[in-house]
Parts: structure tokens; C-alpha cells; sequence
């Protein structure tokens, strides 16, 4: 079976840093999509891809930077980290519209 | 910009008793919903999916939709305590499949 690892799964960061999140799936899935989830809460898209080398803005981009420079992984970076931020990065795949995404267990982010 | 919003915010039931939840979206036209479940720590998992007006059954879930009232919502017979989790709603616009959009999430206890 295939499997979504986001690493780190903690990161902790100070206020300022650039911190760079990764994501790997050997689903061999089209799709990635990173999303941003606050205390609990729904899920906001921050950046989409639907394929090698493509990057799709969504409603949370700003502040964030995204690279997918192969199929399998898609990276995501906070250009600068905001004092007191404490949220969930959920990485997930789909190997195409329509179809449900799958997720990773998420990196949870702290900064100081 | 697909827009989805989920009442209630929390949902406390005893166990054996109905759970319902509910999910809007702003554009009749979105192609496929889908209910995930999260617990804890973990990355959300898909549930059950919708495509056409109508209800779907699988198990003790039922989903009914109704595209015109631009309204959706999940019923959970016979809740158990394991069922105690956030329940999210996600819609793919028809404008653009591969995009993704959450709800608020919904936090249902069920008591033993």
C-alpha cells in the first residue's frame, strides 16, 4: 500500500525564520495539495499542483512559497514565520480531479 | 471562490442515538462532496462521497444531497463513542476538479 510521509512531523521555529515543510507519496498520484488547519478547525488550501513543475495559488498563499520539482514530492515553505503561530500542515494526494484526496499525518508548526 | 461552510460547530449525542451534520456550498455546480473523518493527531480520512442529488447509503452513514439548496449532510445511525471525531465536508468546484475546498469542520462527541 502506498503511504504520504511529511517530515518533520514537529517544527518549531523563531519568529522571522523561513522553515520549509516536505512531502513524499508513492501513490504515484498527479495531484498534491498543501492545506493549513488552525486549533482543530476546517482545512484551507494554501498551494495545489497538478503535476510535475506546476504550482496553483489557492486562498491561503500568501506567506508561503511552494516547489514540486518532482511527481512524488511537493514542498512547502513559510517565508517568514509569524510570532505565536501555531498550526497544522496537512500534505495530500489524488491521482486525479474528482477523486478524494489522501492525507498525511501533518507537521505541526510552533513559533516562538 | 467555492466557499463551505458546516453546522454545528460541536455535536454532543449519547451513543446509540442519530448523529446529523450539515454542510452548505455556494455553487450548485461543484462536481463531487465528499465527508472526511479526523481524529486526534491524524491526518483526516475520506468517509463516504456524493456526486449526484439524492441520498447514498453505506453502512451506518447516509448522505443526502441537494444541489439546488446547495446543501449536503451526513447522518450517523447508532453513534458510537469511537465515532467522536471532526467531521469535514469538501467540495471540488466543477470549474476546476483538482482544486480542493474544506469545510469549518464539525466536532462530534458521543457519550458512552
Amino acid at each position: 500500500g502506498g503511504i504520504i510521509t511529511q517530515t518533520p512531523k514537529f517544527l518549531i521555529g523563531q519568529e522571522g525564520q523561513k522553515l520549509t515543510l516536505k512531502c513524499q507519496q508513492n501513490f504515484n498520484h498527479d495531484t498534491m495539495y498543501w492545506y493549513r488547519q488552525d486549533s482543530g478547525k476546517g482545512l484551507r488550501l494554501i498551494y495545489y499542483s497538478i503535476t510535475e513543475n506546476d504550482l496553483q495559488k489557492g486562498d491561503l498563499s500568501e506567506g508561503y512559497d511552494a516547489s514540486r520539482e518532482k511527481k512524488s514530492s511537493f514542498s512547502l515553505t513559510v517565508t517568514s514565520a509569524q510570532k505565536n503561530e501555531m498550526a497544522v500542515f496537512l500534505c495530500a494526494s489524488s491521482i486525479f480531479g474528482n477523486q478524494a484526496p489522501l492525507f498525511g499525518e501533518g507537521t505541526r508548526l510552533s513559533v516562538l | 471562490q467555492e466557499k463551505v461552510q458546516q453546522s454545528p460547530e460541536s455535536l454532543i449525542v449519547p451513543e446509540g442515538a442519530m448523529s446529523s451534520l450539515n454542510c452548505t456550498f455556494s455553487n450548485s455546480a461543484s462536481q463531487s462532496i465528499w465527508w472526511y473523518q479526523q481524529h486526534p493527531g491524524k491526518g483526516p480520512e475520506a468517509l463516504i462521497s456524493i456526486f449526484s442529488n439524492g441520498n447514498k447509503k453505506e453502512g451506518r452513514l447516509t448522505v443526502y444531497l441537494n444541489r439546488a439548496s446547495l446543501h449536503v449532510s451526513l447522518h450517523i445511525r447508532d453513534s458510537q463513542p469511537s465515532d467522536s471525531a471532526v467531521y469535514l465536508c469538501a467540495v471540488s468546484p466543477s470549474s476546476n476538479t483538482n482544486k480542493v475546498v474544506f469545510g469549518t469542520g464539525t466536532r462530534l462527541q458521543v457519550l458512552p
